[in-house]
């Protein structure tokens, strides 16, 4: 089945310094990917649709400046969370579209300190 | 737009007996349902789905129904296991088919089954 990866897993990282999140898709082309934020007890919150070759859609309350997202290939789209803040800390998700449904990445747990 | 609504939000079932889990959903355009698992930690896993032009699907021990007309699904496990404890997400997309599709999730569901 689709497999889609991503990277890291796990990241700390001190105030103010931006990390990047990447989400591939191994066995197949993604024109669009999704990013999720999760709060702890909680449900997954689109925050942005990503399509290759174009701008992200970013939903209502997302900061487009903040979390910057770039989805230059089928198979690549990448989430950078800048100046980030302790508030940014949580666990977020990407997922590809593949007919006939989606898949999900196994996540990042984001930590600023 | 879509709003998906889940019940129970947590559930604890003895270890053989049967889970159910209900959602609801308010956009007739929501042609796709699927089910996710989620583990501690992990990112979710696609259980089971279905569309709207089926009323039931089953794989094994798991089995998910639609209603089209009330709007509601809902997801049934029989003889559960210990290692089916974990977190269920519903979902509708709305726009299935479409463009561009998207997930509305439900708030979840915990499932602990009791050994």
């Amino acid at each position: 089945g689709a497999v889609v990866s991503q990277h890291p897993s796990r990241v700390i990282c001190k105030s103010g310094t931006s990390v990047k999140i990447e989400c591939r898709s191994l066995d197949f082309q993604a024109t669009t990917m999704f990013w999720y934020r999760q709060f702890p007890k909680q449900s997954l919150m689109l925050m942005a649709t990503s399509n290759e070759g174009s701008k992200a859609t970013y939903e209502q309350g997302v900061e487009k400046d903040k979390f910057l997202i770039n989805h230059a290939s089928l198979t690549l789209s990448t989430l950078t969370v800048t100046s980030a803040h302790p508030e940014d800390s949580s666990f977020y998700i990407c997922s590809a579209r593949e007919v006939p449904g989606y898949t999900f990445g196994s996540g990042t747990r984001l930590t600023v300190v | 737009g879509e709003n998906v609504e889940q019940h129970p939000s947590t559930l604890s079932v003895q270890e053989g007996d049967s889970a159910v889990i209900k959602c609801t959903y308010s956009d007739s355009a929501s042609n796709y349902f699927p089910w996710y698992k989620q583990e501690l930690g992990k990112g979710p896993q696609l259980i089971i789905d279905i569309r709207s032009n089926v009323g039931e699907k089953k794989d094994q021990r798991i089995a998910v129904t639609l209603n089209k007309t009330a709007k509601h699904f809902s997801l049934h496990i029989t003889e559960t296991q210990p290692e089916d404890s974990a977190v269920y997400f519903c979902a509708a997309d709305p726009r299935y088919g479409g463009s561009q599709g998207n997930l509305i999730f439900g708030k979840g569901t915990k499932l602990s089954v009791k050994p």
